[in-house]
């Protein structure tokens, strides 16, 4: 299972557009990147997945440049409630199997 | 709605003691996880079922076993609770390829402490 690389906290402000970047330089051909979003004392939810190119969904976007070696997710004019911890993940989305998750990136969007 | 139901929410034990940790979920997945998060470590996989009787290791297997009886329930097992298990504990489970993505569920968690 390819390694990921994130940020460990960002801050933004209120109406910003906000692009968390994720490193995975090993990923692997039939590996997908998932990105789960978490809230204090709850489990991580599902936010996003993709192979390449850009997915976009109601909650964010996903770009995926042609290399794989890294994705970006971008949440477009963030809200106090968009405070959470971001995690990046890289594996055989499509097939299910282990879900490994790194240290996360904690964002952090003030008034 | 997808549902993954912890048995309970806080939980104190005391050191030695065997704990089981149920998780149960309604969806058919095959799929099923358990986690330990902890401050400044995110979430650490303890172990990993792909089918009823089937487990693997995960990154900290440790002082655990599990139990999958029944596709629905995953079962967490702490032969004899130490303070350093003292953590919140994550269930999820998720389905195998039969949709274009795969996507976790997880539960409430857990927060064992053991005293």
């Amino acid at each position: 299972l390819a390694k990921t690389t994130q940020p460990i906290s960002m801050d933004s402000y209120e109406g910003q557009e906000v692009n968390i970047t994720c490193s995975h330089n090993n990923i692997a051909t039939n590996d997908y990147i998932t990105w789960y979003q978490q809230f204090p004392s709850q489990g991580p939810r599902f936010i996003i997945q993709g192979y390449k190119t850009k997915v976009t969904n109601e909650v964010a976007s996903l770009f995926i440049p042609a290399d794989r070696k890294s994705s970006t997710l971008s949440l477009p004019r963030v809200s106090l409630s968009d405070t959470a911890v971001y995690y990046c993940l890289v594996g055989e989305g499509n097939q299910g199997g282990k879900l490994i998750f790194g240290q996360g990136t904690e964002l952090s969007v003030k008034p | 709605d997808v549902k993954v139901t912890q048995s309970s929410r806080y939980l104190v034990k005391r050191t030695g003691e065997k704990v089981f940790l149920e998780c149960v979920q309604d969806m058919d997945h095959e799929n099923m996880f358990w986690y330990r998060q902890d401050p400044g470590l995110g979430l650490r996989l303890i172990y990993f079922s792909y089918d009823v009787k089937m487990k693997e290791k995960g990154d900290i297997p440790e002082g655990y076993s599990v139990s999958r009886e029944k596709k629905e329930r995953f079962s967490l097992i702490l032969e004899s609770a130490s303070t350093n298990q003292t953590s919140m504990y994550l269930c999820a489970s998720s389905t195998l390829g039969r949709t274009d993505y795969v996507e976790a569920f997880f539960g409430q968690g857990t927060r064992l402490t053991v005293v």
